[in-house]
């Protein structure tokens, strides 16, 4: 079945570092890919997605490529901020579900 | 629009005892989820919904669990008898399915902590 494989954390990083969150997935047919963020007691909100292969999804800084031929989302921010210490979720969905990596908990140090 | 609304936030109870959680998806939305989330399992589907209908309920641990959708703009998730590993946050999320076959993102509510004594 369809799946999805996040690198473990946490990463630390101290502010202003490179960010990259490897994400490998497996799937039939060309499903959406998506980057949730969750932030501490709250729920998990889209930070960002791409629909079809060479899509480049992007925001708040962050930014994530669809390769097909890699079948890779990796996600990737050339600055963090203290404020971006959360977990983060690689997905993908084909049809009416979502399938959640294991998450990646990021702290950013000042 | 409000969000997705879960009540209550946080809910302690004693083993044995019912839990009924609740969510109220965002208007117009045709598919509703029920998550569980913990450390040890991270985050699983138990159930999910299109328009009020049950499609998938193979998530649902044990017979102990049961979700309604009584219309759609309300759902319950309810545990009876609750146990101590019962205990883990609950997010309901809900979603719009265009039907062209591009899936929409799913919206969660801010989740219900469970602690089971």
């Amino acid at each position: 079945g369809d799946s999805v494989t996040q690198m473990e954390g946490p990463v630390t990083l101290s502010e202003e570092a490179f960010l990259t969150i490897n994400c490998t997935y497996t799937a039939t047919g060309y499903p959406s890919l998506f980057w949730y963020v969750q932030y501490p007691g709250e729920g998990l909100q889209l930070l960002l997605k791409a629909t079809k292969a060479d899509d480049k999804g992007s925001n708040k800084g962050f930014e994530a490529t669809y390769r097909k031929e890699t079948t890779s989302f990796h996600l990737e921010k050339g600055s963090v901020q203290v404020s971006d210490s959360a977990v983060y979720f690689c997905a993908l969905s084909g049809g009416f579900k979502t399938i959640f990596g294991a998450g990646t908990r990021l702290f950013v140090k000042a | 629009d409000a969000g997705v609304i879960q009540s209550p936030r946080h809910e302690v109870t004693e083993m044995g005892q019912e839990v009924t959680l609740r969510c109220k998806p965002i208007s117009g939305h045709d598919y509703l989820f029920w998550y569980r989330q913990t450390m040890m399992r991270g985050l699983e589907l138990l159930i999910y919904f299109n328009n009020n209908v049950p499609i998938d309920d193979s998530g649902m641990p044990e017979d102990r669990f049961s979700a309604k959708m009584p219309n759609a703009s309300f759902s319950t998730l309810k545990i009876q008898p609750s146990e101590p590993r019962d205990s883990a946050v609950y997010f309901c999320a809900s979603s719009l399915f265009s039907g062209s076959g591009i899936t929409y993102e799913q919206y969660f509510g801010p989740g219900t902590r469970l602690t089971v004594t």
